[in-house]
Formats: structure tokens, C-alpha cells, sequence
């Protein structure tokens, strides 16, 4: 079946640790993006992807980093710089050109032990 | 940055009735969405609307573009159990770089 898949579905970092999220998705999709979700908020953009090798900031980029070296994947790290990265974390895709929708994974639960 | 005002913030209902939640924006966009969130799950998108005053139904959701194209609304109908969940609107940010601006959500709770 076609969709995007999220790993691992619960995460814990230790102090000044980096942790890497992963998303894959085969829906053949040029765009990715990654969002963070907290309690009672809505998603707010990390990073983004229109094309391979290529990747834009978010909002609040601070403390992540992305690649995007293969057009299905689109891995994120939490960075240790990132002191309050407790969240869910949420990778879309889209087809890219004007007004395409995105669709979600099912998230990765990031939380400090 | 563009920002979205959803409310109600959250709604408890009795199983049947219909529900009506809304956003607002102080701009104009061409694309509004919506979709749910079910809990530990990313959300899905339920309808997606293209044109001012489009109305489009999917089931028992009805969801419109405002004819200002600064708001939508959506509605469900004879609500169920499994219609519980947090809605969230969204549109697509002008300028054709495909980013999305959420709402804060309408949290869904239906009672039996």
C-alpha cells in the first residue's frame, strides 16, 4: 500500500544527545515537510523539501537538522541545541505545483529522559 | 506570519447532533483544508476546498470556502462515536511554495 512511514513511533533522548526521526514514503511525492505538534497547538513547519538535495527552514528550524538525499526519504535530527524537544513530530508529502495537499504519517513521540 | 483562528476550541456533544466549526483569517488564500487527528496518529485530510464559495460534502462533512476567502467552515452531520478526534483547518500559504498554516484545532468529544 502506498502512504508514508514514520520510525520509531516513541523516542527518548538523553541529554545532549542527537536523535534522528525517520520518514519514507512511496507515493512518488517531490515534496516533504516536517512539523512539530504540541499539546493544544496547531502543527508548526520545521523544515521542507521541494526536491532532492534541496531543503528550506520552517519556522522554527533552530535546533533540527534534514537531508534529503533520495526523493523517498527525509530524515530529521533533533540536535541537542534543540532544549525543548519534547513533541510530536509529524512528516507530510505532496506533489508539488499549486494547491496539492499534503498527506501525514502517523508521527514519532519525542520525549526526554 | 499568516495566522488562523479556529473555534470553538472544543466541543462535547450527544451522539446525533450535527456540529459546526469554523476558521477565519485577516488574508485571502486560494486552497483551504481540512483534516483530522485521531490520537498517536497524523492527521487526515478530510476535504480540500479550490474556490471562493465552493461547497463540498464528503459523507456527513460538508465544508465551504467563504465567499471572501478568508474563512471556511465545516459541518458534520448526525454525529457518531468514532466522529471524535481534533479537526484541524489549514491553508496553503501564497506565493506557490506549497506550505501549509494550521489552525489550533477543534477537539471533537461525542458522547453515547
Amino acid at each position: 500500500d502506498g502512504g508514508i512511514t514514520q520510525s520509531p513511533k516513541y523516542l527518548f533522548r538523553k541529554e545532549g544527545q542527537n536523535v534522528t526521526l525517520s520518514c519514507e514514503q512511496n507515493l512518488n511525492h517531490d515534496a516533504m515537510y516536517w512539523y512539530r505538534q504540541d499539546p493544544g497547538q496547531g502543527l508548526r513547519l520545521i523544515y521542507y523539501s521541494q526536491i532532492v538535495n534541496d531543503f528550506q527552514k520552517g519556522d522554527i528550524a533552530e535546533g533540527y537538522s534534514v537531508s534529503r538525499e533520495k526523493k523517498e526519504s527525509f530524515p530529521l535530527t533533533v540536535t541537542s541545541a534543540q532544549k525543548n524537544p519534547t513533541a510530536f513530530y509529524l512528516c507530510a508529502s505532496s506533489h508539488t505545483g499549486s494547491n496539492q495537499p499534503q498527506h501525514f504519517g502517523d508521527g514519532t513521540r519525542l520525549s526526554i529522559l | 506570519g499568516q495566522q488562523l483562528n479556529q473555534s470553538p476550541q472544543s466541543m462535547f456533544i450527544q451522539e446525533g447532533e450535527d456540529v459546526s466549526m469554523n476558521c477565519t483569517s485577516s488574508s485571502i488564500f486560494n486552497t483551504w483544508l481540512w483534516y483530522k487527528q485521531e490520537p498517536g496518529e497524523g492527521p487526515v485530510l478530510l476535504i480540500a476546498l479550490y474556490k471562493a464559495g465552493e461547497l463540498t460534502s464528503n459523507g456527513r462533512l460538508t465544508a465551504q470556502f467563504g465567499i471572501t476567502r478568508k474563512d471556511s467552515f465545516l459541518n458534520i452531520s448526525a454525529s457518531i462515536p468514532s466522529d471524535v478526534g481534533i479537526y484541524f483547518c489549514a491553508i496553503l500559504r501564497l506565493g506557490g511554495s506549497e506550505k501549509l498554516v494550521f489552525g489550533k484545532g477543534t477537539k471533537l468529544t461525542v458522547n453515547p
